[in-house]
């Protein structure tokens, strides 16, 4: 199975911050990386696919990028509604495997 | 608009089997671009996905549970279905339903998802 790794596991911020979350996978996975951000005691939102691509309706103050092993979650600007924990996810083989997610506290 | 809504019951006891019911509403479960999925997620820790059917029956399912689950779709209820048999209360989780998206190859992601569904297993 590949092991997707988290950094860190939690972080400390403040609105208007830029945020950066790191997300590390055990083999390459080409651009095989999804994020989600899941509010407590809510299902997890989707917001990026393909490692870079926002979906549909996703504030542009979000972005992606990487390959190969390492990828980024950026957030710009943070908002209040950004407060939540992230996890990446990889699509490139089953068992899809998440992250072990980073919460991003006030 | 999709919406997707687990149901079952909230308390297993433990060697029994867990069942739960996804319903599919504002979109049909026969899409051919699309497969559902069961994700759960253990109290205070990460998502572990359970297993993905298409319409047709199709499964995927992740080798670690493979052994003791069963997915099963009804497309004439726009629903899908998870058991999980001898249960163990490591297997007390939130179960979420999703829908997953394929767009080719490996490019997959769940986009929408159910609230969840606690379930607890206990004597």
């Amino acid at each position: 199975d590949i092991q997707m790794t988290q950094s860190p596991s939690s972080l400390s911020a403040s609105v208007g911050d830029r945020v950066t979350v790191t997300c590390r996978a055990s083999q390459t996975i080409s651009s095989y990386l999804n994020w989600y951000q899941q509010r407590p005691g809510k299902a997890p939102n989707f917001l990026i696919y393909a490692a870079s691509t926002l979906q549909t309706g996703v504030p542009s103050r979000f972005s992606g990028s990487g390959s190969g092993t390492d990828f980024t979650l950026t957030i710009t600007s943070l908002q209040p509604e950004d407060f939540a924990t992230y996890y990446c996810q990889q699509s490139y083989s089953i068992p899809w495997t998440f992250g072990q997610g980073t919460k991003v506290e006030i | 608009q999709l919406q997707l809504e687990e149901s079952g019951p909230g308390l297993v006891k433990p060697s029994e089997t867990l069942s739960l019911t996804c319903t599919v509403s504002g979109g049909s479960i026969s899409s051919l671009t699309h497969y559902w999925g069961w994700i759960r997620q253990a109290p205070g820790t990460g998502l572990e996905w359970i297993g993905s059917i298409y319409y047709t029956g199709s499964t995927n399912y992740n080798s670690s549970l493979k052994s003791r689950v069963t997915i099963s779709v009804d497309t004439s209820k726009n629903q899908f279905s998870l058991k999980l048999t001898s249960v163990t209360a490591a297997d007390s989780a939130v179960y979420f339903c999703a829908r997953r998206v394929d767009l080719g190859g490996s490019l997959k992601f769940f986009d929408n998802w159910g609230q969840g569904a606690l379930v607890t297993v206990s004597s």
